[in-house]
């Protein structure tokens, strides 16, 4: 079956600008999960949607938001774009919430670089 | 809050050596995940333990969870190139288990 699909790979965006990113999870797949990695943060959880609810946010402004599609897909926005916002961002995919016991499937990421 | 350490961060090994990752925590975790990434790829789910004590071996790799279910390691048997990435350990952190990920140890291979 396919995997996660994000979409785009790569985005350049200018300071100020804001930038929508996209993530299909597996079919199935309820639970939709974003991260931000970072050679400095490293994997940073965002926040975590579940039939269409944020169930989980973690520590980020709130120039950083998302929303789930009924058919499951997610979407994130970065409002007010800063240099810092520059980052691979990771859309996970599972079933249901919570840690499955098979893991996260994770997309391929889309690269944003803000200059 | 609950922290989870993982070192080394970097480690070089000459193909076929054996290499180790070690992930502890200050506080008992509930379960812990292990995932690899790739150069230029994103982190792919290897395993999870859940038991006190538990070892599970994939092939050359052994993964442990120690008896107090504070520590966690992952061991690769002769390493080989296609062993090269950064080796992530992860657990359920809050009430609602959002997956916290260790800050990973890249490993390389010198053939």
């Amino acid at each position: 079956k396919a995997g996660v699909t994000q979409t785009p790979r790569y985005l350049i965006k200018t300071r100020g600008q804001q930038v929508t990113l996209s993530c299909s999870p597996i079919s199935g797949h309820r639970s939709v999960s974003w991260y931000q990695q970072t050679p400095g943060q490293g994997l940073q959880f965002l926040f975590e949607y579940f039939s269409e609810t944020q169930r989980n946010k973690g520590n980020f402004p709130g120039r950083f938001s998302g929303r789930q599609f009924s058919n499951s897909r997610s979407e994130m926005n970065v409002s007010t774009l800063e240099l810092g916002d520059s980052a691979l961002y990771l859309c996970a995919s599972s079933f249901r919430t919570g840690t499955p016991n098979y893991g996260y499937t994770f997309g391929s990421g889309t690269r944003l670089t803000v200059v | 809050g609950q922290q989870v350490m993982q070192i080394p961060q970097y480690q070089h090994v000459q193909e076929g050596e054996d290499f180790t990752t070690y992930c502890n925590s200050s506080t008992t975790l509930s379960n812990i995940q292990w995932y690899k990434q790739r150069p230029g790829g994103h982190p792919v789910f290897l395993i999870q333990l859940v038991k006190s004590g538990e070892v599970k071996k994939q092939k050359r790799l052994t993964f442990q969870f120690g008896e107090a279910k504070k520590n966690s390691s992952l061991h690769i048997t002769a390493t080989q190139t296609t062993d090269v990435g950064t080796y992530f350990c992860a657990h359920p952190l809050g009430g609602n288990e959002k997956l916290t990920f260790g800050t990973g140890t890249r490993l390389t291979i010198i053939p």
